[in-house]
C-alpha cells in the first residue's frame, strides 16, 4: 500500500535552516514525490517535485532557500535562512496509475 | 498568470446536493487534468479523483465513487465537483488543483471551498 509518513511538527530559529522528512512505504522507495505549503487559512502551494536521485524541479516563483534531496525512501525538504512567513503546514504527495497520496503534513514552528 | 477560482462558501442540509466550481485560466485548459481534494480536521488532505477535460475522462478514488460526479466545460474552462445525499462528514474545505496529466504532481491549486453540511 502506498503510504506517506511525515512527522507531525517541527521547529527552527528564525535564520537557521530546518529538514523536513517524507517516507515513503515499502516497496515504493524509487517514486517521485511533490511538497506543497499551505498557510493557515490558505489553498496549498506547489514547492517542487523530488525524484529518488534527489533531483528537484521547483514550481514558479519558489525561493532558492528552498531545496529537496533524497536517500532511500526518504525524501527532504530543507528550508534555509528561515523567515517567519516560512511558518506553514508542509504536505508531500505522491502518485501512481489512478492513486494519489498525501502525507499528513508536519506543523513547520519559526521561533 | 495561472489561477483555478472556485465558487463560494455553501451551507447544506443532510441529503441535499451540492456543485462546486472551478475555473482555470492563464494556461490550455485541456492540456491538464483537474484534481479535487478534500481536507478536515481528521483527515487531512484526501484525493477524490480527477477529471481530463480534454475528453471528460474520469478516475474516482474508491473512497468517493458512487458520491461524486465531475464534469468539465471547456467552453468557459471549468470544472464542477458534484456531490449527493450530503452528509455532516462531507463537511470540509474542498480544493481542485491541476496536474499535468499522469505522473504528475498538482503544481496549482484553487484557494477552496468551504462546504458546512448541518441541519
Amino acid at each position: 500500500q502506498l503510504v506517506l509518513t511525515q512527522s507531525p511538527s517541527a521547529s527552527a530559529s528564525l535564520g537557521a535552516s530546518v529538514k523536513l522528512t517524507c517516507t515513503l512505504s515499502s516497496g515504493h522507495s524509487s517514486y517521485d514525490i511533490a511538497w506543497h505549503q499551505q498557510k493557515p487559512e490558505k489553498g496549498p502551494r506547489y514547492l517542487m517535485r523530488l525524484n529518488g536521485e534527489g533531483t528537484h524541479t521547483k514550481g514558479d516563483g519558489i525561493p532558492d532557500r528552498f531545496s529537496g534531496s533524497s536517500s532511500g525512501a526518504e525524501r527532504y525538504l530543507t528550508i534555509s535562512s528561515l523567515q517567519s512567513e516560512d511558518e506553514a503546514d508542509y504536505y508531500c504527495q505522491t502518485w501512481g496509475t489512478g492513486i494519489v497520496v498525501f502525507g499528513g503534513g508536519t506543523k513547520l514552528t519559526v521561533l | 498568470e495561472v489561477l483555478l477560482v472556485q465558487s463560494g462558501a455553501e451551507v447544506k442540509k443532510p441529503g441535499e446536493s451540492l456543485r462546486i466550481s472551478c475555473k482555470g485560466s492563464g494556461y490550455s485548459f485541456t492540456n491538464y487534468w483537474i484534481s479535487w481534494v478534500r481536507q478536515t480536521p481528521g483527515k487531512g488532505l484526501e484525493w477524490m479523483g480527477r477529471i481530463d477535460p480534454s475528453d471528460s475522462y474520469t478516475s474516482y478514488s474508491p473512497s468517493f465513487r458512487g458520491h461524486v460526479t465531475f464534469s468539465a466545460d471547456t467552453s468557459i474552462s471549468t470544472t464542477y465537483l458534484q456531490l449527493s445525499s450530503l452528509k455532516a462528514s462531507d463537511s470540509g474545505i474542498y480544493y481542485c488543483a491541476r496536474a499535468g496529466g499522469n505522473g504528475s504532481p498538482f503544481d496549482y491549486w484553487g484557494q477552496g471551498t468551504q462546504v458546512t453540511v448541518s441541519s
